[in-house]
C-alpha cells in the first residue's frame, strides 16, 4: 500500500524567511496530494492541494511542487509569519474512493 | 453552515466500559472516515465508509467498530476500550467523486482510557 514519508519533523525559522517541507510517496498511482495545517488544539484544515497533471501550484505565500518521476512533493511557505506556526501534514491518494495516507507531520515554528 | 460535528469533545473513561463517539455531517457527503492522531505518527485511518451500509477497515481498525445506517451519521464504537486507545480522534467527510476532493474534519474528540 501507499506510504508517505515527511521531513523534517520539526522546523524553526525566523519571521520573513522561507520554509520548505518535503514528502515522498511510494505508490506511483497516487494522483492527489493535499497539504493540511493543524493549529494547536484545532482540526486539520486544507491549505493547498495539487493533482498529478500539474507540477506546481501557488496560493499567495504558499506553493506546492510535485515531481512525479521522483515521487516527491514539497510545500513552500515564503515570508513566514508567526501565525504560520502549526503542524503541517502532507497526504497522498489515488483519488476517487481511495483513502488519504498522511505523513507524520512537521511542526513549524516561526520566531519573531 | 457546512460542518462535521463530533461528540463528545473530551471523554475520560475506564478500561472495558463501552463507549460511542458520534459524528454527523450536513453536506450530504458519501465518504466518511475516522482517524486517530498520536504524537509522531500523524493521522491514521481507522475505518471508512463510502456510503450507507458500506464500511471498510482502514490501517488501524483493531478494537473499533463503526456503522453507517444513515448517510449523515458515522459513529465510532469502542466495545471494550483499552489504555492504548487513548488518543485524539477525528471524523472526516468528503464527496464521492471521480476526482479526490477536499476532506472536512470534525473538531476532534480527545479520549483518555484509564
Amino acid at each position: 500500500g501507499e506510504n508517505v514519508e515527511q521531513h523534517p519533523s520539526t522546523l524553526s525559522v525566523q519571521e520573513g524567511d522561507s520554509a520548505v517541507i518535503k514528502c515522498t510517496y511510494s505508490d506511483s498511482a497516487s494522483n492527489y496530494f493535499p497539504w493540511y495545517k493543524q493549529e494547536l488544539g484545532k482540526r486539520p484544515q486544507l491549505i493547498i492541494d495539487i493533482r498529478s497533471n500539474v507540477g506546481e501550484k501557488k496560493d499567495q505565500r504558499i506553493a506546492v511542487t510535485l515531481n512525479k518521476t521522483a515521487k516527491h512533493f514539497s510545500l513552500h511557505i515564503t515570508e513566514t509569519q508567526p501565525e504560520d506556526s502549526a503542524v503541517y501534514f502532507c497526504a497522498a491518494s489515488r483519488g476517487n474512493t481511495d483513502k488519504l495516507i498522511f505523513g507524520t507531520g512537521t511542526r513549524l515554528q516561526v520566531f519573531p | 453552515e457546512a460542518q462535521v460535528t463530533q461528540n463528545p469533545r473530551y471523554l475520560i473513561t475506564v478500561t472495558g466500559k463501552k463507549l460511542t463517539v458520534t459524528c454527523s455531517q450536513n453536506m450530504n457527503h458519501e465518504y466518511m472516515s475516522w482517524y486517530r492522531q498520536d504524537p509522531g505518527l500523524g493521522l491514521r485511518q481507522i475505518y471508512y465508509s463510502m456510503n450507507v451500509e458500506v464500511t471498510d477497515k482502514g490501517d488501524v481498525p483493531e478494537g473499533y467498530k463503526v456503522s453507517r445506517k444513515e448517510k449523515r451519521n458515522f459513529p465510532l464504537i469502542l466495545e471494550s476500550p483499552s489504555p492504548n486507545q487513548t488518543s485524539l480522534y477525528f471524523c472526516a467527510s468528503r464527496p464521492y467523486s471521480n476526482t479526490a476532493d477536499i476532506q472536512y474534519f470534525g473538531a476532534g474528540t480527545r479520549l483518555s482510557v484509564l
